[in-house]
């Protein structure tokens, strides 16, 4: 059965600062891998995904995530966070599940709190 | 375009009830699938509809169970609600082509059951 570990319930960064959220999945075949962002209250905002090809995919909001096949990870980065950027984040692996459908497994999430 | 809308967007029941949510998914999209996520906690598979079939099912009991009509809305259905059913409860869609591995989010509904 497949994954997802996140490893950091909670990180805190200062504004302007680089940030990296950590997520390693298990999947016994090509992973399709996904990061979401949710504010309080809020549902799921898809960022970014990965299907096949360049490891290094290009988010919204300036986000980016590589993919390491070595590693089995998928690691979430962004280069000077904003105050905005607090939320929750949420890695996720679609399994094929048959019939052409695919149902998504998810971590615990990544609370990310940002210091003005 | 409209995204992913859910109704209502918040509820309170007592333990025994029944309760439905209901979803209506991005223009263009015709799978639903459902996932209720507790506090703290990411979001978990309960069921997904395609064609107004059940396609694939998570570890959830026969509780719960839905629907999917022919404009592809949906609803979530629990029965006998326990306590443990707090939680929110989030519709996501999806399209069989092309990129049916992405889902989409709608606000989600918030249960609590007390």
């Amino acid at each position: 059965a497949q994954s997802v570990t996140q490893p950091d319930i909670h990180i805190t960064v200062s504004e302007g600062a680089s940030l990296e959220l950590r997520c390693n999945y298990s999947y016994g075949a090509t992973p399709y891998l996904f990061w979401y962002v949710q504010s309080p209250g809020q549902g799921l905002q898809l960022l970014l995904k990965y299907f096949s090809g360049d490891t290094l995919v290009q988010g919204i909001k300036g986000f980016e995530a590589e993919f390491k096949r070595s590693q089995s990870s998928f690691n979430l980065r962004k280069p000077s966070v904003h105050w905005s950027d607090a939320a929750e984040y949420f890695c996720a692996v679609a399994a094929y599940s048959g019939a052409g459908s695919y149902q998504l497994t998810f971590g615990k999430g990544t609370k990310l709190s940002v210091i003005p | 375009d409209a995204g992913v809308t859910q109704s209502p967007t918040h509820l309170i029941k007592t333990r025994g009830q029944q309760v439905t949510l209901r979803c209506s998914p991005k223009s263009g999209h015709d799978t639903v699938s459902w996932y209720q996520q507790a506090l703290g906690q990411g979001p978990q598979f309960i069921f997904q509809y395609y064609e107004e079939e059940e396609r694939q099912r998570g570890n959830f009991p026969d509780r719960f169970s839905g629907h999917q009509y022919p404009n592809y809305s949906s609803e979530l259905n629990v029965n006998a609600l326990l306590l443990g059913d707090s939680a929110l409860y989030l519709c996501a869609s999806s399209a069989l082509r092309p990129d049916k591995e992405t889902q989409y989010f709608g606000p989600g509904t918030r249960l609590l059951v007390l």
